[in-house]
């Protein structure tokens, strides 16, 4: 099993609509989890850090199920701008001590159309 | 703060030549990054440093050095370039150690800049 695993779409979405992606990790003692945002030639931006079960911000809800090894990203109301590559980030250290050890999966294309 | 930037923007080498590449970040981070970014396969350390006069291996080390002589930069060198280094390469730097919510430890997000584009013909 891969380290983190996403669906690489590319998802089409209207505006307005809503859309989920979902992002596996194969270390079970993983506790820091992140999604990322990055424009096509643009460097990652951080969208959400994941806490606890999950947390909200605005249109975007971010999942955490640590049984199943599973976190999720839930847009609402798509907006054109919305439309990137979603990376699902997670550190595979038990004790979160070693920065060095933050695995990008390969992220997961959005496309919002009109 | 202009954050984390990246010297040169794009390159092109020669296969055999060398280059360094440049990360200076200003918000006093202690850690810092170098990644590569193919396509297909997603973001991949190189190295990374937790602190000034330190450096440690990553994913992918074969073919690059680096070097933390001062906090704020971050340097990767190439010292004979190969076709399989190009790449898109990124630097990242984030605060030191880990913090706690919620009873659960985290570790804090980094910080890109804005990306290195090399060619090796």
């Amino acid at each position: 099993r891969k380290e983190v695993e996403q669906d690489p779409g590319p998802f089409n979405v209207p505006e307005g609509a809503t859309v989920a992606f979902n992002c596996t990790y194969s270390n079970s003692a993983s506790q820091s989890f992140f999604w990322y945002r990055q424009d096509c030639r643009k460097e990652p931006k951080l969208l959400m850090s994941v806490y606890s079960s999950g947390n909200e911000d605005g249109r975007f809800t971010a999942q955490l199920n640590r049984a199943s090894q599973y976190i999720s990203l839930l847009i609402r109301d798509s907006k054109l701008s919305d439309s990137a590559t979603y990376l699902c980030v997670v550190n595979n250290r038990a004790n979160g001590g070693s920065q060095g050890n933050l695995i990008f999966g390969k992220g997961t294309k959005l496309s919002v159309k009109p | 703060n202009a954050g984390v930037t990246q010297t040169p923007k794009f390159r092109v080498l020669k296969t055999g030549q060398s280059m360094t590449l440049l990360c200076a970040q200003d918000m006093n981070h202690e850690y810092m990054y170098w990644y590569r970014q193919d396509p297909g396969m997603g973001l991949r350390l190189i190295h990374y440093s937790v602190g000034e006069g330190t450096t440690a291996k990553g994913e992918v080390p074969d073919g690059y050095n680096v070097s933390r002589l001062k906090k704020q930069n971050f340097l990767l060198g190439l010292e004979s370039a190969a076709p399989s280094q190009t790449s898109v390469y990124f630097c990242a730097s984030s605060v030191a150690g880990t913090g706690r919510l919620a009873g659960i430890r985290f570790i804090y997000e980094q910080y890109f800049g804005p990306g290195t584009r090399l060619t090796v013909t």
